[in-house]
């Protein structure tokens, strides 16, 4: 069965740090891959998706993930984080056009 | 442009009532539509989804029942609510073509007394 991993539950940094979040999935086939983000007291929004072509993918404020096929990955990754990007960040797959699987969240807190 | 409304936004119920949470969506048409319950440690977990009137497909066995009766109406029910119902339900839609993006709507905050 298609699932996705998100191994680091809650991760704390510094202001201008740099970001990697970790994201695995199963699923031998064909893939999309998308990143949401949920800002405190607001709704989940997309942050950025990959379906096809270049495996890095730029989303918004200045994050981008990176599909490595051969790891089953697609992490998030942000060079310098801000204040403002605390949040929860959840990594999804989806395999057919009807449904896709969320992995479990990782809660980023930033250190003003 | 479109729109996804739940209510209502909180809702506190004692152990045994009924429960009905509705979601609608505006300005799309056929959209999929998608039932999850979000808990903390847990992330989101997909309970039902639909892509069309009266087409339901269930995710996870439980105490928990869904219903599409018009196109961009989604209704999650139950007949006898537990304490393990408890928790933050959240009703999404797609295009439900290959780019399928899903666009969330605000969330149902349910406590389960």
């Amino acid at each position: 069965a298609q699932s996705v991993s998100q191994h680091n539950h809650h991760v704390i940094l510094s202001e201008a740090a740099s970001l990697e979040l970790g994201c695995n999935y199963s699923y031998g086939g064909t893939v999309n891959l998308f990143w949401y983000v949920q800002y405190p007291g607001q709704h989940l929004q997309l942050l950025l998706k990959y379906f096809s072509g270049d495996p890095l993918v730029k989303g918004i404020k200045g994050f981008e993930a990176e599909f490595i096929k051969s790891k089953f990955s697609f992490n998030l990754r942000k060079p310098s984080v801000q204040w403002s990007d605390t949040a929860e960040y959840f990594c999804a797959v989806d395999s057919s056009a009807s449904k896709i699987i969320f992995g479990s969240g990782t809660r980023l807190s930033i250190r003003p | 442009s479109q729109t996804i409304h739940q209510w209502p936004a909180t809702l506190v119920q004692p152990v045994g009532s009924p429960l009905s949470l509705e979601c609608t969506v505006e300005g799309t048409s056929n959209p999929n539509l998608y039932w999850y319950r979000q808990a903390a440690g847990r992330g989101l977990q997909l309970l039902f989804y639909s892509v069309g009137i009266g087409q339901i497909s269930s995710e996870v066995p439980q105490n928990l029942s869904a219903s599409r009766p018009q196109d961009r109406q989604f209704i999650l029910s139950s007949k006898k609510l537990l304490l393990s119902d408890s928790g933050f339900y959240l009703c999404a839609w797609s295009g439900g073509i290959r780019d399928n993006e899903q666009f969330f709507g605000p969330g149902t905050r349910l406590t389960v007394l």
